[in-house]
C-alpha cells in the first residue's frame, strides 16, 4: 500500500530551465513533508520541508508547493543546475515516515 | 560534525545465511532508524528506537530481522536467515530528538545482495 506516490520514474531538464518534480499522497492525516536528494552511492540528504498549514515554501532555488485538497505536493528547481542531477524521493510524516519511490532528475548541461 | 556512519557498504550472501549490519548515528542524536530500501522504491522504515528504546517495529519481519541498541548509541540490524527478497540497500538516519518534523540524516547505506 503506496501511500505517497512520484509518477514520474525520471526527468530529464536543460540546465537553467525549471525543474518540477510532483509526488501525490493518500492519508489526508498527514501533517508533514518533505524532499530529500540522493546522489549515487551515498544515503538521501534533507532538501527542503513543508507543514500541513502552509501551501509554499522557498528555500534559494528549491520552492516546495502544497496542495492539501488534491493531496499533491511539487518541488520546482530553478534555476536548474547539472549538479541537482540526483533521485528525489518525496516523503511525509504522520506518526511515521513515508517515502515515495523516487524521481532521477537529470539536468542536462 | 562527523555523519551516520554504516558498516559493511556491501555485502554479498548466500539464501540461509545470516547477516549482520552495523550503524553509528551522529553524536548526541537520541533516535535512530533503520530503513530498507529495494531496488525501484523509496525507503521503508524497518524499527526506530529512542535511546535504547524500540518506538516502532511495526514494520519489521520478525521471524528473521532483529535489531538492538543496547547502550542507546550504536545499533546492529541482523537478518536470520535471509532470503531473496531481502537484497535491498539498508539505509541508517539518526535525528536528534525523533519529532516528526525533525530532519533525519542518513547514513551511505548497506548494499546487500543475497544469491
Amino acid at each position: 500500500d503506496q501511500q505517497v506516490k512520484q509518477n514520474s520514474p525520471s526527468l530529464s531538464v536543460q540546465e537553467g530551465r525549471i525543474s518540477i518534480l510532483n509526488c501525490d499522497y493518500t492519508n489526508s492525516m498527514f501533517d508533514y513533508f518533505l524532499w530529500y536528494k540522493k546522489y549515487p552511492a551515498e544515503g538521501p540528504t534533507f532538501l527542503i520541508s513543508i507543514s500541513s498549514i502552509k501551501d509554499k515554501n522557498e528555500d534559494g532555488r528549491f520552492t516546495v508547493f502544497l496542495n492539501k485538497s488534491a493531496k499533491h505536493l511539487s518541488l520546482h528547481i530553478v534555476p536548474s543546475q547539472p549538479g541537482d542531477s540526483a533521485v528525489y524521493f518525496c516523503a511525509a510524516t504522520g506518526n511515521q515516515f513515508y517515502f515515495g519511490t523516487g524521481t532521477s532528475l537529470t539536468v542536462i548541461p | 560534525e562527523a555523519g551516520v556512519a554504516q558498516s559493511p557498504r556491501y555485502k554479498i550472501i548466500e539464501k540461509r545465511q545470516s547477516v549482520a549490519f552495523w550503524c553509528n548515528p551522529i553524536s548526541g542524536h537520541a533516535t535512530l532508524y533503520w530503513y530498507q530500501q529495494i531496488l525501484g522504491q523509496g525507503p521503508k522504515l524497518l524499527i526506530q528506537f529512542q535511546n535504547n528504546g524500540v518506538v516502532d517495529d511495526s514494520q519489521l519481519p520478525k521471524d528473521r530481522f532483529s535489531a538492538e541498541r543496547l547502550k542507546g548509541v550504536d545499533s546492529t540490524l541482523k537478518i536470520q536467515p535471509a532470503k531473496l527478497e531481502d537484497s535491498a540497500v539498508y539505509l541508517c538516519a539518526s535525528s536528534l530528538w525523533g519529532t516528526v518534523q525533525e530532519t533525519q540524516y542518513f547514513g551511505p547505506g548497506t548494499r546487500l545482495l543475497v544469491l
